[in-house]
């Protein structure tokens, strides 16, 4: 079975606060990829991430970094220094072969970043 | 290079009426995902198209069913609506077949059965 879990529900900060969404993920697959997409109020799912199973290396982009971690089975996002217009529901996915074509969505966790 | 567009934005339906969703992917993308957005069930896959054909489809009931034509544009429909179906729908499109590789998403149909 394959199962995204995001434990945090609802996370308020006030800008210029670091915050960390967790992913938990769960597949028997040895390949696999993680995503993580942003929904703002407009309702549009925005792509931020992809990662493959086989590659472990953090990324940075900006103030949004990532940490895979396969031994815990999570893919934390970071948000450094947050600001109001990173405001959002945020959805890590699973995409393996038991998924067919579909990404298996965690519930989201909704950010709201007060000034 | 336009998004994802989808049409009509908001829809207003009653019970056992029928409701067609239109979506129209990113130029040159040939698969079209759709999802269903609800606050209980969060976002779950319906169907996705490549090339025209039905490549897989998520567990909803036969009254939800789409197409492709041949130009990418996608259709779904839903026939006899329940007040269950009120959702966002989304579609989402990529270059390739599967959800391997990033998919863009429309801004979505909101759909309200009363």
């Amino acid at each position: 079975a394959q199962k995204v879990t995001q434990a945090q529900t609802e996370i308020s900060v006030v800008e210029k606060e670091d915050v960390t969404l967790d992913c938990v993920y769960e597949t028997r697959d040895t390949t696999y990829y993680l995503f993580w997409y942003k929904q703002p109020p407009s309702g549009e799912l925005v792509f931020l991430i992809r990662r493959n199973s086989f590659d472990e290396q953090n990324e940075i982009s900006g103030r949004y970094s990532w940490n895979f971690q396969k031994s815990t089975s999570s893919f934390n996002f970071t948000i450094t220094a947050s600001q109001v217009v990173d405001s959002a529901v945020y959805f890590c996915a699973l995409f393996n072969s038991n998924s067919g074509y579909a990404l298996n969505f965690g519930k989201g966790t909704s950010l709201l970043v007060t000034p | 290079k336009a998004g994802v567009t989808q049409t009509p934005r908001y829809l207003i339906k009653t019970r056992g009426q029928q409701v067609t969703l239109s979506c129209s992917p990113i130029s040159g993308h040939r698969s079209v995902s759709w999802y269903q957005q609800t606050p209980g069930q969060g976002l779950q896959f319906l169907f996705e198209y490549f090339s025209e054909t039905q490549r897989n489809k998520g567990n909803f009931p036969g009254r939800f069913s789409g197409r492709q034509f041949s130009n990418s544009r996608s259709e779904m429909n839903v026939s006899t609506l329940e007040l269950g179906d009120s959702a966002l729908y989304l579609c989402a499109s990529s270059l390739v077949e599967g959800a391997r590789y990033e998919q863009y998403f429309g801004p979505g149909t909101r759909l309200t059965v009363t």
